[in-house]
């Protein structure tokens, strides 16, 4: 079974930062690209970063480019997504997804960046 | 950017009636990079369709999809209650993937 768990989230204030991880299990965590997916409180989805097997190619919404990383560590079947200079927009669900068709999504989530 | 624009962005029908969702973009994407989620409250999203008319594994043969081009379509034949949710439609033809602001299906 494909299990992808979410953690790190919490409350931060505007400028700070914040680390998620995204554990993966149950499937070929190395042979596969991930994303980065949120979601602000009652609205809709918005892509947020995407990274290749083997980390050669890494892509960013402009919405977050120059402020967000993401990496991952194959030896570890885990996904990151490193968070600086946080903004009240930047609140919202965090979902890791397999690549592709999105088949296998975590539970989420939440940051939320308030003063 | 790919921009999708969903329609309509509310939806209100009864069970047992027929629902059209539509997904128009920007620009000309290949049906293979498009697909549909459903997603309901307090759940991650739920893959439906790839490629733009193909259904994921266990999901109810009312749901189907089409389209080419710019125009896309979700359609659900006979809508069951646990159907009424926010569907969206997402590309992923180019390396920044982006999605529809959704349609909400609402009982009416």
């Amino acid at each position: 079974e494909v299990q992808l768990v979410e953690s790190g989230g919490g409350l931060v204030k505007p400028g700070g930062s914040l680390r998620l991880s995204c554990a993966a299990s149950g499937f070929t965590f190395s042979f596969s690209t991930m994303d980065w997916v949120r979601q602000a409180p009652g609205k809709g989805l918005e892509w947020v970063s995407s990274i290749t097997s083997r980390s050669s190619n890494i892509y960013y919404a402009d919405s977050v480019r120059g402020r967000f990383t993401i990496s991952r560590d194959n030896a570890k079947n885990s996904l990151y997504l490193q968070m600086n200079s946080l903004r009240v927009e930047d609140t919202a669900v965090y979902y890791c997804a397999r690549g592709g068709v999105y088949l296998d999504w975590g539970q989420g989530t939440l940051v939320t960046v308030s003063s | 950017e790919i921009v999708l624009t969903q329609s309509p962005g509310t939806l209100s029908l009864s069970p047992g009636e027929r629902a059209t969702l539509s997904c128009r973009a920007s620009q000309s994407i290949s049906s293979t990079y498009l697909v549909w989620f459903q997603q309901k409250p307090g759940q991650a999203p739920r893959l439906l369709i790839y490629g733009a008319s193909f259904r994921a594994t266990g999901i109810p043969d009312r749901f189907s999809g089409s389209g080419s081009g710019t125009d896309f379509t979700l359609t659900i034949s006979r809508l069951e209650p646990e159907d009424f949710a926010v569907y969206y439609c997402q590309q992923y033809a180019t390396s920044l993937r982006t999605f529809g602001q959704g349609t909400k299906l609402e009982i009416k």
